[in-house]
């Protein structure tokens, strides 16, 4: 289930199940929405993007959905795997600001086995 | 191809000393961002460089915080008179011109005591 811990809310998902985290962005005129795995102790590790003008992508083992009316956006990973766990961030992108990134406040992701 | 490189890793300096953390860039890249992480949190943009020129420094402090990208050499994000608060993680990130995909490095962790 998934529960707001001191910091980083957490969601915990048995190995096999699928992963749903969520989103909310604040600016409308994003150009591209990004989603990023951290791995502890490292750098950022993008995984996939959707453009504005889309409500959803499909990469492997992973979807994105936007849902630009309430500002959301969400990541499903199928069939969880052990190294999915991470802390995974979603990014806002504007072109016109020169693609500098805006990060959300991260979920972390814990799998069971 | 490597990534992009940082260091150091990992970086211990006393209050009122100076620190030079240095990016280099995937090869063929010609933009640079600096983002700092504190524990538990996302990132935030401090800087955006194209070669020996500043783009943006909007997320940058005013005082203490440089950060210069030359012609030749790596991107070099200096910090004078570190106080406690300077502790983070501070990541580079790179593109090539008119992608919109940046790629991070591993980071450098920044301990002011």
């Amino acid at each position: 289930g998934e529960s707001v811990g001191l910091h980083l809310p957490t969601l915990s998902v048995q190995e096999g199940d699928n992963s749903i985290i969520n989103c909310a962005y604040s600016n409308s005129a994003s150009d591209y929405f990004i989603w990023y795995k951290q791995e502890s102790g490292k750098g950022p590790q993008f995984i996939i993007d959707i453009r504005s003008n889309m409500d959803k992508r499909q990469g492997q083992r992973v979807t994105v959905l936007l849902n630009k009316t309430v500002k959301h956006l969400s990541l499903q990973i199928a069939a969880t795997q052990p190294g999915d766990s991470a802390v995974y961030f979603c990014a806002e992108n504007m072109e016109a600001a020169g693609n500098k990134l805006t990060f959300g406040g991260g979920t972390r992701v814990l799998v069971k086995p | 191809n490597a990534g992009v490189m940082q260091n150091p890793r990992h970086l211990v300096r006393r209050r009122g000393q100076e620190a030079r953390l240095r990016c280099s860039p995937m090869k063929g890249h010609s933009h640079v961002y600096w983002y700092r992480q504190l524990p538990e949190e996302g990132l935030k943009f401090m800087v955006y460089l194209q070669k020996e020129n500043i783009i943006d420094e909007s997320g940058m402090p005013k005082e203490r915080f440089s950060a210069e990208f030359p012609k030749e050499g790596p991107s070099i994000l200096r910090i004078q008179q570190v106080v406690r608060g300077d502790s983070a993680a501070y990541f580079c990130a790179s593109s090539p011109l008119g992608f919109t995909e940046a790629f991070f490095g591993q980071g450098t962790r920044l301990t002011v005591v």
